[in-house]
């Protein structure tokens, strides 16, 4: 089992909609959560960080958080063509992991193309 | 404030060669990690460094690789007799403690002939 699974896409939608990312972790100590966009050709850039349930909302990106159903998800509204890349999801897998303390865990990225 | 720089930006070597990549963290972090992402696919991690705690080593894919830290300063990666299949982009990454956000820099592209 994967340690972090995220839609595959691609995830294609027109300007000014709103871009749903969704992402499942398996460790249920996991703490803290993490958004980066990777333009192509580019290093993985942070968006946003998440570490407790609910919703944090950062301009137009809002991460959602449910720990109990192990699932975070990032909505970009008002999406613009330069939200066009590869959005990474990644999980730290708690503070009971051992030698693994510290890692992050990456999805494999959605791809999203917004049109105009 | 600067943030995590690498170097050389980019490297063509041939076969068979030893690579050295360097990465500067951001100044006070104290955790440093290695990734390796060939083309079109996901992240890989390598190897990270906290402080003065040995290394989690467990994502090297050889002992022809091997990384080194000094303290909460530099680091570099070394690669011995490179192989074709370790052409990809180097990227490290820094963050202030082992939960909080990791920062990357640039990356090294790595291409072996």
């Amino acid at each position: 089992q994967k340690e972090v699974e995220q839609n595959s896409g691609p995830l294609s939608v027109p300007e000014g909609a709103i871009a749903s990312l969704n992402c499942t972790y398996s460790d249920r100590g996991s703490q803290s959560f993490f958004w980066y966009r990777q333009y192509s050709g580019k290093s993985p850039e942070l968006i946003m960080s998440i570490y407790s349930n609910g919703d944090k909302e950062d301009g137009r990106f809002t991460a959602q958080l449910n720990k109990a159903s192990q699932y975070v998800s990032l909505l970009i509204r008002d999406s613009q063509p330069s939200d066009s890349a590869t959005y990474l999801c990644a999980v730290n897998l708690g503070i009971f992991r051992g030698s693994t303390l510290g890692r992050l865990y990456f999805g494999r990225g959605t791809q999203l193309t917004v049109w105009p | 404030g600067a943030g995590v720089s690498q170097s050389p930006s980019n490297k063509v070597t041939e076969k068979g060669k030893d690579v050295e990549l360097r990465c500067d963290p951001i100044s006070g972090h104290t955790a440093l990690y290695w990734y390796r992402q060939r083309l079109g696919q996901g992240l890989e991690f390598l190897i990270y460094f906290q402080g003065n705690s040995a290394p989690d080593k467990s994502g090297l894919p050889s002992d022809r690789f091997s990384a080194e830290r000094t303290g909460e300063s530099v680091s570099t990666l070394t690669i011995q007799r490179t192989q074709q299949e370790d052409s990809a982009v180097y990227l490290c990454a820094s963050s202030l403690a082992i939960d909080q956000p990791q920062h990357f820099g640039d990356g090294t592209r790595l291409s072996i002939l």
